[in-house]
């Protein structure tokens, strides 16, 4: 089974920090995506890349940045985190080819508090 | 990429057959149609994916009429673990495509005893 892991469940974190968010999948997946996800507003996408050292801007991308330098790993950073970036962080990955809006596997996700 | 339209909200008991329904008048020839389920503090999951008439798995069915503006998620006999949100998205193949998957708000189908 293909299998997507996010290198925290729970972070709390302090208003201006620099926060990392790691995720790992080991399909050899050429597609990684960051979402993330509000009450009432669903999932939205961050960023995603379709290649090492490839990243595209999503819908969200202010206030983040990616960092693609291997294939398997794909990481999401808050340089300076705000109250308003507390939110549920979700990590999927797919390979190219499928169909696009198909069989994108998910992270357990990482929730996210600033404080 | 096409918007879809879900209901909010469903309730059923369990042993019923629930059927959520998916609006996406604009869907363009490529896009196919699919759904994903998400339970409480973990990430979407695949379900079904199809792109005309009728797909079957061993979760659900996956109902596409021939004009394609909707679909309908059927979940056969449902008990209180398929209590879930699920979400309707289409798209198409192709890495142009990729930064425009959009997840809706989804519906939230509640089952109870």
């Amino acid at each position: 089974d293909v299998k997507v892991t996010q290198s925290s469940r729970y972070l709390v974190k302090r208003t201006g920090e620099k926060v990392f968010l790691e995720c790992v999948q080991d399909m050899d997946h050429e597609n990684m995506f960051w979402y993330r996800q509000d009450p009432g507003l669903g999932l939205r996408l961050i960023y995603f890349s379709y290649d090492v050292k490839m990243k595209e801007k999503g819908d969200i991308p202010e206030g983040y940045s990616v960092s693609r330098e291997k294939k398997e790993r794909f990481s999401l950073i808050l340089e300076s985190a705000s109250t308003n970036q507390t939110s549920m962080y979700l990590c999927a990955s797919s390979f190219t080819g499928t169909s696009v809006a198909g069989e994108l596997f998910f992270g357990e996700g990482s929730r996210l508090t600033v404080l | 990429l096409a918007k879809t339209t879900q209901p909010i909200s469903m309730d059923s008991y369990e042993g019923q057959e629930v059927n959520i329904t998916c609006s996406h008048n604009n869907i363009a020839t490529n896009d196919y149609i699919t759904w994903y389920q998400q339970f409480p503090s973990q990430g979407p999951r695949f379900i079904i994916q199809g792109y005309k008439t009728k797909v079957t798995n061993e979760v659900a069915s996956l109902f596409i009429p021939a004009d394609r503006k909707s679909s309908t998620l059927s979940l056969p006999r449902v008990s209180l673990s398929d209590t879930a949100v699920y979400y309707c998205l289409v798209g198409d193949e192709g890495r142009s495509s990729a930064s425009k998957i959009i997840f809706g708000s989804g519906t939230r189908l509640s089952i109870r005893p």
